[in-house]
């Protein structure tokens, strides 16, 4: 039971490149989470995602898209990477109320 | 105003005392109220939850819940060094189901040994 995991852990991005996030959980859960952290802004909400097939808009979701593949798979697209999108970037999932966070993506956009 | 606030510290303890950090919401309608810790490049991890006001006790740690005044708090019983890390307060209200959170942006605590 791997909990949520993420890939990859790092990444360096040059601006205007594209890449996907990739996330996954096996604890069987139905919302799933994008977030992003920056030093002093705490964690905010990118995207979630209540069940299969919906997604829906968090704080900050300009300059990202996702996906929701299947019940276990939510990933995260960045089309044209801005170095405002360097952050570390975590997903996360929870079942009636209870949220467990994968180990992070660090992405830093030149 | 932020809808969670918290100190951002830090908050500096001796070792074996009691640590206390604190967070106030402006939603009413919060239903959920979470504290998660983190460690320096680590992922957050659930500490603990509290639905109903009063305490909530789990080991070293309770949960310390205020409705009325849009008030929860964390109470670190016999602090160790290894609880030096950062403590997010998470609030929660569900639409249909579907949880959003509300995180503040943390609160450093420092154990001296």
């Amino acid at each position: 039971n791997a909990g949520v995991t993420q890939t990859p852990k790092f990444q360096v991005l040059k601006t205007g490149q594209s890449m996907t996030l990739q996330c996954a959980q096996d604890m069987n859960h139905n919302s799933m989470y994008w977030y992003r952290q920056d030093p002093g802004m705490g964690l905010r909400l990118i995207y979630y995602s209540a069940s299969e097939g919906t997604t829906d808009k968090g704080e900050v979701p300009n300059g990202y898209n996702v996906s929701r593949l299947n019940k276990r798979e939510f990933s995260l697209r960045l089309e044209s990477a801005a170095p405002s999108q360097t952050s570390v970037y975590f997903c996360a999932s929870s079942e009636v109320g209870t949220q467990y966070f994968g180990p992070g993506t660090r992405l830093t956009v030149l | 105003q932020k809808e969670v606030e918290q100190n951002s510290g830090p908050l500096s303890v001796p070792e074996g005392a009691i640590a206390s950090l604190n967070c106030t919401y402006s939603d009413r309608g919060s239903q959920s109220f979470f504290w998660y810790r983190q460690y320096s490049g680590k992922s957050p991890e659930l500490i603990m939850f509290i639905y109903s006001n009063g305490d909530k006790e789990d080991g070293r740690f309770t949960a310390q819940l205020n409705k009325a005044s849009q008030y929860v708090s964390l109470l670190i019983r016999d602090s160790q060094p290894s609880d030096s890390a950062t403590y997010l307060c998470a609030v929660t209200h569900s639409t249909s189901g579907t949880y959003k959170y509300i995180f503040g942006t943390g609160t450093r605590l420092k154990v001296l040994a």
